[in-house]
């Protein structure tokens, strides 16, 4: 089956501790996005990357980290510099941009809804 | 930055009653859209917009994209109790179409 995997689904943290979320998928889609929602809330940029070994900061990257060694992979690491980490946290890909017209559709994971303690 | 807004942020309709929510650019797109968010899950694709002054209809949705491309709608017509959830524009800037950026979303409730 293609898609896109984030886990864990849940996850609990102590304050202070650095904590990388996880996404992977088989869509062979070169885009990738990390965005923040809070209760009641729209989806917030994180970071974004079009290309393996290249991303660039959203509107929130304050207090978080990606790497995108991997087509494939592009994890979230939420530091201890994050003043506000719980949230639920969203993985998208997508085709690459190119044309207009081309159908840039974002495939969105299950989510990990991160609760720091 | 870009930014997206959604109006309103809340609405709720008896069901058969029609539903609009609207999104507001402050930079040209380059295309918008539409997702839907069921309570609980993840944003679900419903449609794209690209040209200018677009309109496209999925059974009971209805959605159009504005003549200066900055602006969009979505209307529901005779809502259903499946229709509840949150529904989120996206747009992606001209000149920078790689960043997809979600308006704030409307969450629609639906009274049986």
């Amino acid at each position: 089956d293609g898609g896109i995997t984030q886990s864990p689904k849940y996850l609990f943290r102590k304050e202070g501790q650095n904590v990388t979320l996880s996404c992977e998928q088989n869509l062979n889609h070169d885009a990738m996005y990390w965005y923040r929602q809070d209760p009641g809330q729209g989806l917030r940029l994180i970071y974004y990357s079009q290309i393996v070994n290249d991303f660039q900061k959203g509107d929130i990257a304050e207090g978080y980290s990606v790497s995108r060694e991997k087509k494939e992979s592009f994890p979230l690491t939420v530091t201890s510099a994050q003043k506000n980490p719980t949230a639920f946290y969203l993985c998208a890909s997508s085709p690459l941009v190119g044309r207009n017209s081309m159908n840039t559709e974002a495939f969105f994971g299950q989510g990990t809804r991160l609760t720091v303690v | 930055g870009q930014q997206v807004m959604q109006i309103p942020q809340y609405q709720h309709v008896q069901e058969g009653e029609d539903f609009t929510t609207y999104c507001n650019s402050s930079t040209t797109l380059s295309n918008i859209q539409w997702y839907k968010q069921r309570p609980g899950g993840h944003p679900v694709f419903l449609i794209q917009l690209v040209k200018s002054g677009e309109v496209k209809k999925q059974k009971r949705l209805t959605f159009q994209f504005g003549e200066a491309k900055k602006n969009s709608s979505l209307h529901i017509t005779a809502t259903q109790t499946t229709d509840v959830g949150t529904y989120f524009c996206a747009g992606r800037p001209s000149g920078s179409a790689r960043q997809l950026t979600f308006g704030s979303g409307t969450q629609l409730t639906v009274l049986p």
